[in-house]
C-alpha cells in the first residue's frame, strides 16, 4: 500500500501568521513530494517539489520564501505558509510520486487554509 | 509541449444512463495517463492508469478508460452511473520517456453530475 498522513485538514489563521502544514508517508519512504495549491472548482497548480536532503525546486511564480517547503526526512515533508494573508487562502494537497511496490501517485487528503 | 485537455467543464447525466468524460494529452514521448477523482474539500482518489498493454483499462468503481494513441485519447466511461459518482474528475498525464521527472500534467478538471 501507500498512505500520505496530510495534516491539519483544515486551519483559519489570521494575516501575519504562518501556517505548516505536514505530509507523511506511513507506509513507505517519499524521496520526494509534489505540493499543489487548488483553488475553489480548479485545477491542481504544482508549486513545488521537495527532494529529501536537497532543496526543493519551486515552479515558476512561486515565492519562495512565502512558501517554504523543507523534506526533513524520508517520511515527512513540510510547507509552511509564511505571514500569511486572504489572497493565501486556498486548498493545498501533497503527492508522492510513484515508488518501489506502488507505481501510483498517492495523495495526501489536502489541508483548507483560510487568513481572516 | 506537454499538455492535457478536459474539453468538458461540466457533464451531465442521468442516473442509470452511460456516461463519458473526455481527456486528450499531448506528449513527446510514451504518455503514461491517470484519472483521479476528488470530492469536495478531499484529497484526489486514484480511479485508473494506462501505462503499456490493452488500450481498455479497468478500474475503481466500475470505470474504465480507453487509450487511444492514433486519437491521442484517454476518455473516461462508465456503462451506468451513480448519484454518487457526482464528483470532480482529472485526467493527468506523464511523459514516459522523461526519466527522474515524475511531473503529472493535469487536465482542468470536469465536474461531473448525475441527477436522479
Amino acid at each position: 500500500g501507500a498512505v500520505v498522513s496530510q495534516h491539519p485538514s483544515w486551519v483559519i489563521c489570521k494575516s501575519g501568521t504562518s501556517v505548516k502544514i505536514e505530509c507523511r508517508s506511513l507506509d513507505f519512504q517519499a524521496t520526494t513530494m509534489f505540493w499543489y495549491r487548488q483553488f475553489p472548482k480548479q485545477s491542481l497548480m504544482l508549486m513545488a517539489t521537495s527532494n529529501e536532503g536537497s532543496k526543493a525546486t519551486y515552479e515558476q511564480g512561486v515565492e519562495k520564501d512565502k512558501f517554504l517547503i523543507n523534506h526533513a526526512s524520508l517520511t515527512l515533508s513540510t510547507l509552511t505558509v509564511t505571514s500569511a494573508h486572504p489572497e493565501d487562502s486556498s486548498f493545498y494537497i501533497c503527492s508522492a510520486p510513484p515508488h518501489r511496490g506502488y507505481n501510483g501517485y498517492t495523495f495526501g487528503s489536502g489541508t483548507r487554509l483560510t487568513v481572516v | 509541449a506537454q499538455s492535457v485537455a478536459q474539453p468538458e467543464d461540466q457533464v451531465n447525466v442521468a442516473e442509470g444512463n452511460p456516461l463519458t468524460v473526455k481527456c486528450t494529452y499531448s506528449v513527446s514521448g510514451n504518455p503514461y495517463l491517470f484519472w483521479y477523482v476528488q470530492y469536495p474539500n478531499r484529497g484526489l482518489q486514484f480511479l485508473l492508469k494506462y501505462i503499456t498493454g490493452d488500450n481498455l483499462v479497468k478500474g475503481s468503481y466500475g470505470f474504465e478508460a480507453e487509450f487511444n494513441k492514433s486519437q491521442t485519447s484517454f476518455h473516461l466511461k462508465k456503462p451506468s452511473a451513480l448519484v454518487s459518482d457526482s464528483a470532480l474528475y482529472f485526467c493527468a498525464v506523464r511523459d514516459g520517456n522523461a526519466g527522474n521527472n515524475r511531473k503529472l500534467i493535469w487536465g482542468l478538471g470536469t465536474s461531473l453530475a448525475v441527477n436522479p
